[in-house]
Formats: C-alpha cells, structure tokens, sequence
C-alpha cells in the first residue's frame, strides 16, 4: 500500500526559531499534497494543499508567510513553520493523495517553548 | 456546501457491546466519496473504508460493518462485540468527485471501550 513518512515524528524547540516538517510519499510519485493542523480533541483543520511545482494554496485565516511550504519534487513536500511561537504548538499531519484516495503521514508533534 | 456531521462527541460502552458512530453527510455532487477512519492514541490515521456514492452495498469486514443509505445521506458505522483496542478517534469524511481531493471532515467521535 501507499506510505507516507514524515519527519521528525516530534520536536520541541524555543519560541522565535523556526522548525521544517518533511513529508515523504515512499512508494508512489503525489502529485498533490494536503497539510493539516490538529489541535487537541478537534478535527483536522487543512491548512494548504500543495502541488508539485507551484505555489501552495492557503485555507483562509493560514498565514501563508508564517507556515511555509514547498513541494519541489513528486515525493517531497516541507512545511517551515517560522518564528515559531507557543501557540503554534501543535499536531501537524501530511498527506498525499493517489487514485482518489488520501494516504496520511503519522503525524508531528510540535512543541514551541 | 459540503458538510459531514458526526452528532456524537463521545461513546462509552462496555467491552462486547455493539456500537455504532453515526455520520450524515451535505453535498450536491451526484459524485463523491465518503470515508472513515480511526486515530487511536498516537494519533496516526488508520484508513478504514471508502464508499462512492454509486455503491450503496452495506460492507462488512470482521467486526466493522458500514450501512451507506443516501436517501438519509448517512454513511455510520458499527462495531460488533467492541474491544478495547476499538478505543479511538473515529472521523467521518467526504471527498467531492471533481475535487483535488480535499477532504471535508467531520469533528470525529471519542469511543471509549471499557473492559
């Protein structure tokens, strides 16, 4: 089946640094990738969707020089969340889509002190 | 508008004991694509099932089954016998047919099984 990585699988680090998240399509080529936010006991809130070789496209009210994202090859795409700061703290998860079907990483733990 | 509506927060049942997390879903496309899947603990995504919306067969795979009926635009799902490793997350979700795929999610149900 599809896999999707990501790394690092946590992090913490202080407030004002800025932190790369990486996800990775494994076995298949993702022309498409999603980036989400979890905050603790709610939904995934999608943040951008991440083509191959363009520009992400924000959700409304995602700062887009705030989480940036970059998706130069078919199976890598990078969310920079930058100066970071506590209240970004959060659980970001990737996601690749193939076939109609959306195939997730296993998350990011972040942790801005 | 696209919408999935997970009705229930949370759900305790004791171990054995069948449960079924209810999902309705809003859209207008005559093509779409419902999901469900469980996010135990360490918070990963485990895919469950995919339903398009010209198939409307009931699936049953172990002890999960799933009752699709487009004429109340439900998708919910049942477990049968509940365990305790059933204890999760679980979100409903809804892709339109002509998307990039993007998925509408539901706010997810809490399922606490206790032994």
């Amino acid at each position: 089946g599809a896999v999707v990585s990501q790394h690092p699988s946590w992090v913490i680090c202080k407030s004002g640094t800025s932190v790369k998240i990486e996800c990775r399509s494994l076995d298949f080529q993702a022309t498409t990738m999603f980036w989400y936010r979890q905050f603790p006991k709610q939904s995934l809130m999608l943040m951008a969707t991440s083509n191959e070789g363009s520009k992400a496209t924000y959700e409304q009210g995602v700062e887009k020089d705030k989480f940036l994202i970059n998706h130069a090859s078919l199976t890598l795409s990078t969310l920079t969340v930058t100066s970071a700061h506590p209240e970004d703290s959060s659980f970001y998860i990737c996601s690749a889509s193939q076939g109609g079907e959306q195939f997730f990483g296993p998350g990011t733990r972040l942790t801005v002190l | 508008a696209q919408k999935v509506t997970q009705a229930q927060t949370e759900i305790s049942v004791v171990e054995k004991e069948d449960v079924t997390l209810d999902c309705v879903y809003e859209t207008r496309d005559t093509t779409y694509y419902l999901f469900w899947y469980k996010q135990p603990p360490s918070g990963e995504l485990v895919f469950l099932i995919r339903r398009n919306s010209f198939d409307e067969q009931n699936e049953i795979s172990g002890r999960y089954s799933w009752n699709f009926q487009k004429s109340t635009s439900s998708f919910n799902f049942t477990i049968t016998a509940s365990q305790v490793v059933d204890s999760a997350v679980y979100f409903c979700a809804l892709i339109r047919g002509d998307s990039n795929y993007q998925l509408i999610w539901g706010a997810g149900t809490k399922l606490i099984i206790k032994p």
